[in-house]
């Protein structure tokens, strides 16, 4: 079956340093979206993409955060300046109508 | 979206039926039932969804209620490895978003 990919599996970053997580979504998928989870809590929406545009976003989802499909085949999260609470799992997922697929998470550890 | 309830943890022998219940009471006519679950700290998984019909397929069957407040997920032979925590997701198709609640922690035992 096909899997939603993302990397890295493991991001270790300093507070105010940028960082870029990947997710390679299913092929002939048209809803991208991500998602996170802090160790021990609910997974929290951020951000869905559809159509090379942002459909929705949550309170989370600020100006520090923005995405993007550089090309036919990545969907990249960016987090401008991290802070120590943006540690967290982050898992993107893609949907080509009902079911929505997740990646395994990259795990962002913020020092 | 609809708000979900679930118990917070389930038990289940080995080999027996798992039924998970979730009451969603102001679910709208245009909105889907989903059921994902998630092993330790894997993303979710897609198991199943319906609109008002049962559904079945090779992991679990879903029942909804005829006034659509509830439903109900069965896994029909529970396994060691079906422990994870089970999501009940309330949304409407296509692009809208997911919101997980805390689930319900279903644990089997051998």
């Amino acid at each position: 079956e096909p899997e939603v990919t993302q990397t890295p599996s493991h991001q270790v970053t300093q507070m105010g340093q940028e960082v870029i997580l990947r997710c390679v979504p299913i092929s002939n998928h048209l809803y991208f979206y991500w998602y996170r989870q802090i160790l021990g809590q609910k997974v929290e929406f951020l951000v869905s993409f559809y159509n090379n545009e942002i459909s929705e976003k949550s309170e989370i989802f600020d100006d520090q955060f923005s995405v993007e499909r550089p090309d036919g085949s990545n969907f990249t999260l960016k987090i401008r300046s991290t802070k120590l609470e943006d540690s967290a799992m982050y898992f993107c997922a893609s949907s080509e109508s009902s079911k929505q697929y997740f990646g395994p998470g990259t795990r962002l550890t913020v020092t | 979206d609809a708000k979900t309830t679930q118990p917070p943890s389930m038990d289940c022998a080995e080999g027996r039926a798992a039924n998970l219940p979730c009451n969603h009471s102001t679910i709208s006519g245009n909105e889907y039932v989903y059921w994902y679950r998630q092993i330790h700290s894997q993303g979710p998984q897609y198991i199943i969804h319906g609109l008002k019909n049962n559904e079945t397929n090779e992991m679990a069957s879903l029942i909804i209620t005829e006034d659509r407040k509830s439903s109900t997920l069965i896994l029909p032979h529970a396994t060691l490895r079906d422990t994870a925590v089970y999501y009940c997701i309330v949304r409407v198709e296509r692009r809208s978003k997911s919101t997980f609640g805390d689930g319900t922690t279903l644990t089997v035992k051998p």
